[in-house]
């Protein structure tokens, strides 16, 4: 198993452009995250799925945008990049049962 | 609402010498406890983590915690570090909801 994987590993950004970071599991696990990891601040939570076409906001969500459209998948989508959001991105996924969260490798995104 | 604090930023031991970081919580009902370890430039990694039984637990190279209910605490302990536990180290909780809850984390320093 490849368990949580994402898509791209590096990306660097005008201010202003949009993209989308892919998150997939292949564990069939019913919650997914996406958190972002800044100096100093840990793993702030940006927008989380308990479920297929289910989204809810975290402790940051403003300037980002999740879809859960199947139940493997989990994108994240910034509309119009800001400086601000230069971060480290990881996804993570859980299972209702085990509650242990599986993290991915991480996306480093800066944004100039 | 839940939130999780770690009692130091940054620690520095020399080899073999024993290790203890705080992690404190705020909420009151029931929870699951983790230990994450992220080694420089990786993902997150579980090291242990707590849902119900022996208060004292266990996990992987040599780390345990303790649960203690009374105080909110849930603090690491190793009896003697080495080099390679050098890495970051965060405090998670999950309440009866969803979300995992991160600490700030604390970073590990180990001198050979």
């Amino acid at each position: 198993n490849a368990g949580v994987t994402q898509t791209p590993k590096f990306r660097v950004l005008k201010t202003g452009q949009s993209m989308t970071l892919l998150c997939a599991q292949d564990m069939n696990h019913e919650y997914m995250y996406w958190y972002r990891q800044d100096p100093g601040m840990g793993l702030r939570l940006i927008h989380y799925s308990v479920g297929e076409g289910t989204t809810a906001k975290g402790e940051v969500p403003d300037g980002y945008n999740v879809s859960r459209l199947k139940k493997q998948n989990f994108l994240l989508g910034l509309e119009s990049a800001a400086p601000s959001q230069t971060s480290v991105y990881f996804c993570a996924s859980s299972s209702w049962e085990g509650r242990e969260a599986f993290f991915g490798q991480g996306t480093r995104l800066t944004v100039v | 609402a839940q939130s999780v604090s770690q009692h130091n930023h940054h620690v520095i031991l020399s080899e073999a010498a024993s290790l203890e970081l705080g992690c404190n919580y705020s909420y009151g009902g029931t929870v699951n406890l983790f230990w994450y370890v992220q080694y420089p430039g990786q993902h997150l990694q579980l090291l242990l983590k707590y849902f119900s039984g022996d208060p004292l637990v266990k996990g992987i190279k040599g780390f345990e915690a303790e649960f203690i209910k009374s105080k909110f605490s849930f603090n690491l302990r190793k009896p003697s570090v080495q080099w390679s536990d050098t890495a970051e180290y965060f405090c998670a909780v999950i309440e009866d909801g969803q979300n995992f809850v991160f600490g700030p984390g604390t970073r590990l320093s180990v001198l050979p």
